[in-house]
């Protein structure tokens, strides 16, 4: 089974308006955390939000938050107020485990977002 | 804002040669890795380092790669005998704990 699974195909949102991007998890480890990051055109990977499984409130970091749904295995990112910046491919991804030395983080495939003007 | 840095951006290679990619991760971090990924496809974990050894390793990492922290700012991946198959970009992340990964902006690898 995927670890992180994102289907989306490319996601469209007109600039301003709010978009949610899915990400579900499959994990028995009962302590792992889940991160988000935004890869644009230019190649880098930007760390967004990050979210552990024993926080008990979301994460929100700016216009980003994060929908966890620990019973559903569900950490959706939620972008507002949209910005044409925002145009990128976007990673989810989850480490397994609580210790800093064996972190590997496992990604998805990724989801492309473009803002319309 | 401190941020980890990779150099050189990009390399070309050719198959069979040695390539040294090189990353200067933020000072007070203590967790190293290197990923890679492939043009148009997800990112792969190759190496995680601490207190200067391997910590985890993937299927990928085998005999002809290499990691080295040579002094207290640089971390290194060495590739012995680059393949084909090796082309892709190549991000050295850090972290001070299990809850943050930073990347680099990646060195893409071209193998010829």
């Amino acid at each position: 089974a995927q670890k992180i699974t994102q289907t989306q195909p490319g996601m469209f949102v007109q600039e301003k308006e709010a978009v949610t991007l899915d990400c579900t998890y499959d994990t028995s480890d009962p302590s792992y955390g889940l991160f988000w990051y935004k890869q644009p055109s230019s190649g880098e990977m930007i760390f967004l939000i990050y979210q552990g499984s024993y926080d008990q409130q979301n994460a929100t970091e700016g216009r980003y938050s994060l929908n966890f749904q620990k019973a559903r295995k569900s950490a959706n990112l939620v972008i507002s107020a949209s910005q044409l910046g925002d145009s990128a491919m976007y990673f989810c991804a989850m480490r397994e485990g609580n210790t800093g030395a064996n972190s590997k983080l496992t990604f998805g495939k990724g989801i492309t977002l473009s803002v319309r003007p | 804002e401190p941020e980890v840095t990779q150099t050189p951006s990009h390399q070309v290679t050719q198959m069979g040669q040695e390539v040294i990619l090189r990353c200067v991760p933020i000072s007070n971090h203590l967790y190293f890795y290197w990923y890679r990924q492939i043009l148009g496809q997800k990112v792969e974990f190759l190496v995680s380092f601490y207190n200067n050894e391997i910590s985890e390793k993937s299927e990928i990492f085998d005999d002809q790669f290499s990691v080295e922290r040579p002094d207290g700012s640089n971390f290194t991946l060495k590739i012995r005998s680059t393949k084909l198959e090796d082309s892709a970009m190549y991000f050295c992340a850090s972290g001070r704990g299990s809850n943050e990964q930073f990347f680099g902006p990646g060195t893409r690898l071209t193998v010829l």
